[in-house]
């Protein structure tokens, strides 16, 4: 399982933002965040817990190991106001789970 | 440009059936392994299923084994999720998504999804 907080974080655009999540077990280095805007589909932005996925901007980092994963928005843009999920993977058989989301909050 | 565009969802009684399928383009399709994610409305992400880029594994969440089977047509670039014995719950906005070359990589690309509503 995974967990995550805070539920909600409010910031200003320009701010650094700091997400956490939790594992209760370890995963390994195979852990995902994804970004889902109002109305979107979500999009994957970390994969391997801190390789940028393709177009992502260099504001938007991650880090962790084991248990504890962190994804960090350097100076926040207005189009980061979102739904923040992290996601991690068994290796076998393969399951995949998500934690059930920070919202970043204007 | 990889486009991943889902279709037949719909309201549906509970204990009723429905077919989605997904239409890939835009990449080697027999090369990746693809998934299901479901999304229920105001909730949060849910995986479903996951098929191997040949079609030979498939793996399931707990809550919908038995219940849905998940297949894809590689001469068709389709993937297809059948789901059985639906119920309330299983109301949610499902995509369709991309997975890697390895069945364990993460979902690189997301469709739009197709909202199926069980309700009597």
């Amino acid at each position: 399982a995974l967990t995550q907080s805070p539920a909600t974080l409010s910031l200003s655009p320009g701010e650094r933002a700091v997400l956490s999540c939790r594992a209760s077990q370890s995963v390994g280095g195979s852990l995902a965040w994804f970004q889902q805007r109002p109305g979107q589909a979500p999009r994957l932005l970390i994969f391997d817990t801190s390789n940028r996925a393709t177009g992502i901007p260099a504001r938007f980092s991650g880090s962790g190991s084991g248990t504890d994963f962190t994804l960090t928005i350097s100076s926040l843009e207005p189009e980061d106001f979102a739904i923040y999920y992290c996601q991690q993977c068994n290796e076998w058989p393969p399951g995949f789970t998500f934690g059930p989301g920070t919202k970043v909050d204007l | 440009e990889v486009q991943l565009v889902e279709s037949g969802g719909g309201v549906v009684q509970p204990g009723g059936s429905l077919r989605l399928s997904c239409a890939a383009s835009g990449f080697t399709f027999e090369d990746y392994a693809m998934h299901w994610v479901r999304q229920a409305p105001g909730k949060g992400l849910e995986w479903v299923s996951l098929i191997s880029g040949d079609g030979g594994g498939t793996f399931y969440g707990d809550s919908m084994k038995g219940r849905f089977t998940i297949s894809r047509d590689n001469r068709k670039d389709s993937l297809y999720l059948q789901m059985n014995s639906l119920r309330p719950e299983d109301t949610a906005l499902y995509y369709c998504v991309r997975g890697g070359v390895v069945i364990t990589t993460t979902f690189g690309h997301w469709g739009q999804g197709a909202l199926v509503s069980v309700s009597s």
